[in-house]
């Protein structure tokens, strides 16, 4: 059973707010992952971590920044919404070749 | 350029039946496959994984098949049950590009009862 988590599952928000999703996990795993999801489509990678004060940019451009101060958390931040960031926004962990997700955050900008 | 295909957007199988699932690969360099089942508003749950070193996977009614010459891989759902219907999703990855993963479109499945 994974063990990640992701707060809020859903949020409805104006353009030019920041926003925070939330994503915690408590397996101890090293590699955290963010993706963006769109019905019909692929996920895409936007950050990614190899461990604490490790982030990298994935393959899709995103306005987002991410940190890990903490090995268990890994939260990723909108300065500025615009309604091209509607999506869902999932979370990952891994350990080696497994990654686990989890519930995601479906956002709305309006 | 999309690395992982999968170029059945939908499928529909009778109940009890077998439901096959296909996905395409282009980089060679690719050493771990997996499958993800997906519902509406939740995030994907693994469902099965193998490695580039078997051409066969097996767990319970799923079962993972990869032809690396082909770079092929597809996943037998068998008896098929309206509880599997859902969007399920192939990735890859290998050690060599970090560890990330690399994800198909998904297919979506219905199991007509």
């Amino acid at each position: 059973e994974a063990d990640i988590y992701q707060t809020p599952r859903y949020l409805v928000i104006g353009t030019g707010k920041k926003i925070t999703l939330e994503c915690s996990q408590t397996m101890g795993h090293d590699k955290m992952y963010w993706y963006q999801q769109d019905p019909g489509m692929e996920l895409h990678l936007i950050h990614y971590s190899y461990g604490v004060n490790s982030t990298e940019k994935g393959d899709l451009s995103s306005e987002s920044t991410v940190s890990r101060i903490r090995t268990e958390h890994f939260p990723l931040t909108l300065e500025s919404a615009r309604p091209s960031h509607t999506s869902q926004y999932l979370c990952a962990s891994s350990l080696v070749y497994e990654q686990y997700f989890g519930p995601g955050t479906r956002l709305t900008v309006t | 350029d999309q690395q992982v295909k999968q170029n059945s957007p939908s499928l529909s199988v009778q109940k009890g039946r077998i439901s096959i699932l296909n996905c395409d690969y282009t980089n060679s360099m690719f050493d771990y496959f997996l499958w993800y089942k997906k519902y509406p508003a939740e995030g994907p749950t693994f469902l099965i994984s193998i490695s580039s070193i078997k051409d066969k996977n097996e767990d319970g009614r799923f079962t993972v098949f990869l032809n690396k010459s082909a770079k092929h891989l597809s996943l037998h759902i068998v008896p098929s049950q309206p509880g599997d219907s859902a969007v399920y999703f192939c990735a890859a990855s290998t050690a060599e590009i970090g560890n990330q993963f690399y994800f198909g479109t998904g297919t979506s499945l219905t199991v007509i009862p």
